[in-house]
Protein backbone atom coordinates (compact mmCIF):
# COMPACT_ATOMS: atom_id res chain seq x y z
CA UNK A 1 0.00 0.00 0.00
CA UNK A 2 1.38 3.37 -0.90
CA UNK A 3 2.36 5.50 2.10
CA UNK A 4 4.03 8.84 3.01
CA UNK A 5 7.34 8.76 3.85
CA UNK A 6 9.22 11.89 5.98
CA UNK A 7 12.31 12.62 6.41
CA UNK A 8 14.62 12.88 9.00
CA UNK A 9 12.88 10.57 11.98
CA UNK A 10 14.60 12.93 14.01
CA UNK A 11 16.16 16.16 13.89
CA UNK A 12 18.05 18.27 16.64
CA UNK A 13 18.93 21.69 15.69
CA UNK A 14 20.42 24.78 17.89
CA UNK A 15 17.30 27.26 18.59
CA UNK A 16 17.63 29.82 15.96
CA UNK A 17 19.15 27.89 13.37
CA UNK A 18 16.98 26.95 9.99
CA UNK A 19 15.63 23.39 9.83
CA UNK A 20 13.95 21.73 6.68
CA UNK A 21 11.57 18.92 7.07
CA UNK A 22 10.96 16.65 4.06
CA UNK A 23 8.16 14.49 3.14
CA UNK A 24 7.28 12.30 0.04
CA UNK A 25 3.29 11.77 -0.61
CA UNK A 26 1.57 9.47 -1.98
CA UNK A 27 2.37 9.57 -5.64
CA UNK A 28 -1.37 10.33 -6.92
CA UNK A 29 -2.34 12.60 -4.02
CA UNK A 30 -3.05 16.35 -4.87
CA UNK A 31 -3.78 17.80 -1.47
CA UNK A 32 -0.57 18.20 1.15
CA UNK A 33 -0.72 19.21 4.83
CA UNK A 34 1.63 19.50 7.72
CA UNK A 35 0.27 18.94 11.25
CA UNK A 36 2.59 19.31 14.38
CA UNK A 37 2.26 17.85 18.13
CA UNK A 38 3.76 19.29 20.99
CA UNK A 39 4.55 16.33 23.51
CA UNK A 40 1.45 15.65 25.36
CA UNK A 41 -0.97 18.07 23.86
CA UNK A 42 -3.21 17.36 20.80
CA UNK A 43 -2.15 16.93 16.87
CA UNK A 44 -2.59 20.56 15.46
CA UNK A 45 -3.11 21.80 11.93
CA UNK A 46 -0.30 23.76 10.32
CA UNK A 47 -1.25 24.33 6.79
CA UNK A 48 -2.30 22.68 3.79
CA UNK A 49 -0.88 23.14 0.26
CA UNK A 50 -2.87 22.50 -3.23
CA UNK A 51 -1.62 23.18 -6.53
CA UNK A 52 1.47 24.64 -5.55
CA UNK A 53 -0.11 27.67 -2.80
CA UNK A 54 -1.35 27.78 0.02
CA UNK A 55 -4.90 27.01 0.32
CA UNK A 56 -5.13 26.93 4.55
CA UNK A 57 -3.02 28.42 7.18
CA UNK A 58 -3.40 27.94 11.12
CA UNK A 59 -2.09 30.89 13.22
CA UNK A 60 0.74 29.18 14.32
CA UNK A 61 1.79 29.07 10.86
CA UNK A 62 3.22 32.32 11.25
CA UNK A 63 6.43 34.17 8.85
CA UNK A 64 9.25 31.62 10.54
CA UNK A 65 7.12 28.64 8.63
CA UNK A 66 7.52 28.10 4.74
CA UNK A 67 6.18 25.25 2.88
CA UNK A 68 7.39 24.37 -0.77
CA UNK A 69 7.06 21.35 -3.47
CA UNK A 70 10.02 21.82 -5.25
CA UNK A 71 10.02 18.86 -7.42
CA UNK A 72 7.02 16.21 -8.68
CA UNK A 73 7.35 14.55 -5.68
CA UNK A 74 8.92 16.12 -1.81
CA UNK A 75 7.04 18.38 0.27
CA UNK A 76 8.94 20.07 2.62
CA UNK A 77 8.08 22.39 6.08
CA UNK A 78 11.04 24.90 6.44
CA UNK A 79 10.81 26.74 9.89
CA UNK A 80 13.11 29.87 9.11
CA UNK A 81 15.07 30.69 12.92
CA UNK A 82 13.80 27.89 15.54
CA UNK A 83 12.85 28.61 18.75
CA UNK A 84 12.63 26.30 21.54
CA UNK A 85 8.86 25.95 21.46
CA UNK A 86 9.19 24.21 18.00
CA UNK A 87 10.15 21.27 19.61
CA UNK A 88 8.02 18.95 18.73
CA UNK A 89 6.69 15.63 16.04
CA UNK A 90 6.18 16.87 12.62
CA UNK A 91 3.10 14.97 10.47
CA UNK A 92 2.95 14.87 6.71
CA UNK A 93 -0.49 13.82 5.20
CA UNK A 94 -1.78 14.03 1.74
CA UNK A 95 -4.66 13.39 0.32
CA UNK A 96 -6.32 12.94 -2.97
CA UNK A 97 -9.44 14.63 -2.81
CA UNK A 98 -10.00 18.06 -0.32
CA UNK A 99 -12.16 16.69 2.22
CA UNK A 100 -14.11 13.92 1.16
CA UNK A 101 -10.93 11.58 1.14
CA UNK A 102 -9.03 10.73 4.71
CA UNK A 103 -5.50 12.03 4.87
CA UNK A 104 -3.45 9.80 5.58
CA UNK A 105 0.01 10.18 7.58
CA UNK A 106 3.77 9.46 7.22
CA UNK A 107 5.31 8.60 10.66
CA UNK A 108 6.65 12.00 11.59
CA UNK A 109 9.72 13.98 11.98
CA UNK A 110 10.87 14.46 16.15
CA UNK A 111 12.27 18.28 16.15
CA UNK A 112 14.24 19.06 19.24
CA UNK A 113 15.61 22.26 19.36
CA UNK A 114 18.47 23.11 22.10
CA UNK B 1 -15.45 26.67 17.17
CA UNK B 2 -15.05 23.09 15.78
CA UNK B 3 -13.73 20.91 18.26
CA UNK B 4 -13.29 16.97 19.14
CA UNK B 5 -13.43 16.10 22.68
CA UNK B 6 -12.29 12.65 23.98
CA UNK B 7 -13.18 12.61 27.54
CA UNK B 8 -10.83 9.22 28.37
CA UNK B 9 -7.21 10.16 28.65
CA UNK B 10 -6.37 6.72 29.46
CA UNK B 11 -8.38 3.01 29.41
CA UNK B 12 -7.03 -0.06 30.53
CA UNK B 13 -8.73 -3.15 29.45
CA UNK B 14 -7.90 -6.92 29.66
CA UNK B 15 -7.25 -8.90 26.71
CA UNK B 16 -10.08 -10.31 25.06
CA UNK B 17 -12.36 -7.69 26.74
CA UNK B 18 -14.30 -5.44 24.42
CA UNK B 19 -13.82 -1.98 24.08
CA UNK B 20 -15.30 1.54 23.79
CA UNK B 21 -13.54 4.90 23.32
CA UNK B 22 -15.28 7.84 23.50
CA UNK B 23 -15.70 10.79 20.69
CA UNK B 24 -17.86 13.72 20.69
CA UNK B 25 -17.41 16.70 18.64
CA UNK B 26 -18.88 20.01 18.11
CA UNK B 27 -19.73 21.01 14.63
CA UNK B 28 -21.82 23.56 12.98
CA UNK B 29 -23.16 21.17 10.47
CA UNK B 30 -22.47 17.34 10.21
CA UNK B 31 -18.53 16.88 10.25
CA UNK B 32 -16.25 13.82 8.10
CA UNK B 33 -15.20 11.98 10.76
CA UNK B 34 -12.21 9.77 11.78
CA UNK B 35 -10.65 7.54 13.88
CA UNK B 36 -6.66 7.18 14.06
CA UNK B 37 -4.07 5.01 15.96
CA UNK B 38 -0.54 5.94 16.42
CA UNK B 39 1.68 3.39 18.38
CA UNK B 40 4.82 4.08 19.77
CA UNK B 41 7.39 5.95 17.38
CA UNK B 42 4.61 5.42 14.53
CA UNK B 43 3.00 7.93 12.78
CA UNK B 44 -1.19 8.12 12.20
CA UNK B 45 -3.07 5.27 10.63
CA UNK B 46 -5.95 5.42 9.70
CA UNK B 47 -9.20 2.92 11.13
CA UNK B 48 -12.32 4.20 9.84
CA UNK B 49 -14.04 7.05 8.57
CA UNK B 50 -17.51 8.43 8.37
CA UNK B 51 -18.53 10.59 5.81
CA UNK B 52 -22.92 9.83 5.29
CA UNK B 53 -24.96 7.21 5.05
CA UNK B 54 -24.65 4.49 7.09
CA UNK B 55 -24.12 5.00 10.79
CA UNK B 56 -22.47 2.17 11.69
CA UNK B 57 -18.70 2.21 9.82
CA UNK B 58 -16.51 -0.82 9.63
CA UNK B 59 -12.63 -0.17 9.50
CA UNK B 60 -9.27 -2.07 9.43
CA UNK B 61 -8.26 -4.48 12.67
CA UNK B 62 -11.64 -5.34 13.30
CA UNK B 63 -12.78 -2.13 14.58
CA UNK B 64 -16.03 -0.49 13.97
CA UNK B 65 -17.30 3.31 14.95
CA UNK B 66 -21.04 4.27 15.18
CA UNK B 67 -21.98 7.95 14.75
CA UNK B 68 -25.02 9.04 16.57
CA UNK B 69 -26.14 12.39 15.60
CA UNK B 70 -28.51 12.65 18.74
CA UNK B 71 -25.29 12.74 21.09
CA UNK B 72 -23.35 13.90 18.86
CA UNK B 73 -20.73 11.02 19.42
CA UNK B 74 -18.66 8.88 17.09
CA UNK B 75 -17.86 6.29 19.68
CA UNK B 76 -14.97 3.32 18.64
CA UNK B 77 -15.86 -0.43 19.35
CA UNK B 78 -14.01 -3.31 19.10
CA UNK B 79 -15.64 -7.07 20.77
CA UNK B 80 -12.17 -8.35 21.71
CA UNK B 81 -9.36 -6.28 22.26
CA UNK B 82 -5.36 -8.00 21.62
CA UNK B 83 -2.63 -6.88 23.11
CA UNK B 84 -0.91 -5.29 19.92
CA UNK B 85 -4.14 -2.98 20.30
CA UNK B 86 -2.48 -1.23 22.90
CA UNK B 87 -1.39 2.68 21.43
CA UNK B 88 -2.97 5.98 21.00
CA UNK B 89 -6.22 6.42 19.60
CA UNK B 90 -6.79 9.84 17.90
CA UNK B 91 -10.79 10.79 16.58
CA UNK B 92 -10.57 13.52 14.17
CA UNK B 93 -12.93 15.70 12.05
CA UNK B 94 -13.18 18.23 9.46
CA UNK B 95 -16.39 20.44 8.24
CA UNK B 96 -17.87 19.06 4.74
CA UNK B 97 -16.00 21.96 3.24
CA UNK B 98 -12.71 22.20 4.49
CA UNK B 99 -9.59 20.13 5.17
CA UNK B 100 -8.14 20.94 8.17
CA UNK B 101 -8.43 17.92 10.50
CA UNK B 102 -9.50 18.75 14.14
CA UNK B 103 -8.11 16.13 16.59
CA UNK B 104 -8.90 15.17 20.02
CA UNK B 105 -6.81 15.03 22.71
CA UNK B 106 -5.67 11.00 22.42
CA UNK B 107 -6.89 8.28 24.51
CA UNK B 108 -3.86 5.99 25.49
CA UNK B 109 -5.22 2.02 25.37
CA UNK B 110 -3.78 -0.22 27.37
CA UNK B 111 -4.18 -3.60 27.43
CA UNK B 112 -3.48 -6.32 30.27
CA UNK B 113 -2.99 -10.05 29.55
Amino acid sequence: EPEVTQTPSHQVTQMGQEVILRCVPISNHLYFYWYRQILGQKVEFLVSFYNNEISEKSEIFDDQFSVERPDGSNFTLKIRSTKLEDSAMYFCASSDAYSNQPQHFGDGTRLSIL
Amino acid sequence: AQSVTQPDIHITVSEGASLELRCNYSYGATPYLFWYVQSPGQGLQLLLKYFSGDTLVQGIKGFEAEFKRSQSSFNLRKPSVHWSDAAEYFCAGVTGGGNKLTFGTGTQLKVEL
